[in-house]
């Protein structure tokens, strides 16, 4: 996957608790960003980040902080995750002017 | 506001057989069409694009068509086999160079199953 890691793969965690995703790139790219995809709803844009300390906000972003200290990485924080935050959330990079590639994903299921 | 509506929703071909799936936008400032497939339990990747200019794009069996006038564009699996059975998103892409002032939008998905 162009040398994306999302980690944790899988994860399961209580309503209410912290949660913190980690995306890993190893090819210096400048544009990373998060998305979320759930049946019937498709890709929806979470943040994205245009350089080191430089994020903006996407179309589904309430409940999400994102932080961006290196390059490489780009970590997406549920502060208190709640029911609906169940999802599979991807990275993303932009690699080149146009293409996107993502990272195989994270499944999350809060119960 | 979707503004890129893909269809149809789920698709069953058989093999051998032309699948196609269906995209219309609405925002003409679009510069850009991708098409992406994803498998299960994997992020989704790049299949094919075309940018308007162009009214066909054709790598191997997979072709692109578009339809500046109508605003649509729609992508044809020729001979299709069991192994591209996936999901594919339409998307299309506006703003400038590229970054954060270049925005996608994303259909919803069409899921292909190409039957044995």
């Amino acid at each position: 996957d162009a040398g994306i890691t999302q980690s944790p793969r899988h994860k399961v965690t209580e309503t209410g608790t912290p949660v913190t995703l980690r995306c890993h790139q190893t090819e210096n790219h400048r544009y990373m960003y998060w998305y979320r995809q759930d049946p019937g709803h498709g890709l929806r844009l979470i943040h994205y980040s245009y350089g080191v300390k430089d994020t903006d906000k996407g179309e589904v972003s309430d409940g999400y902080s994102v932080s961006r200290s290196k390059t490489e990485d780009f970590l997406l924080t549920l502060e208190s995750a709640t029911s609906s935050q169940t999802s599979v959330y991807f990275c993303a990079i932009l690699d080149g002017i146009y293409g996107y590639t993502f990272g195989s994903g994270t499944r999350l299921t809060v119960v | 506001q979707q503004q890129v509506k893909q269809s149809p929703q789920s698709l069953i071909v058989q093999k051998g057989g032309i699948s196609i799936i269906n995209c219309a936008y609405e925002n003409t400032a679009f510069d850009y069409f991708p098409w992406y497939q994803q498998f299960p339990g994997k992020g989704p990747a790049l299949l094919i694009a075309i940018r308007p200019d162009v009214s066909e794009k054709k790598e191997g069996r997979f072709t692109i068509s578009f339809n500046k006038s109508a605003k649509q564009f729609s992508l044809h699996i020729m001979d299709s086999q069991p192994g591209d059975s996936a999901t594919y998103f339409c998307a299309a892409s506006f703003g400038r160079h590229a970054g954060n002032n270049r925005k996608l939008i994303w259909g919803l998905g069409t899921s292909l199953a190409v039957n044995p």
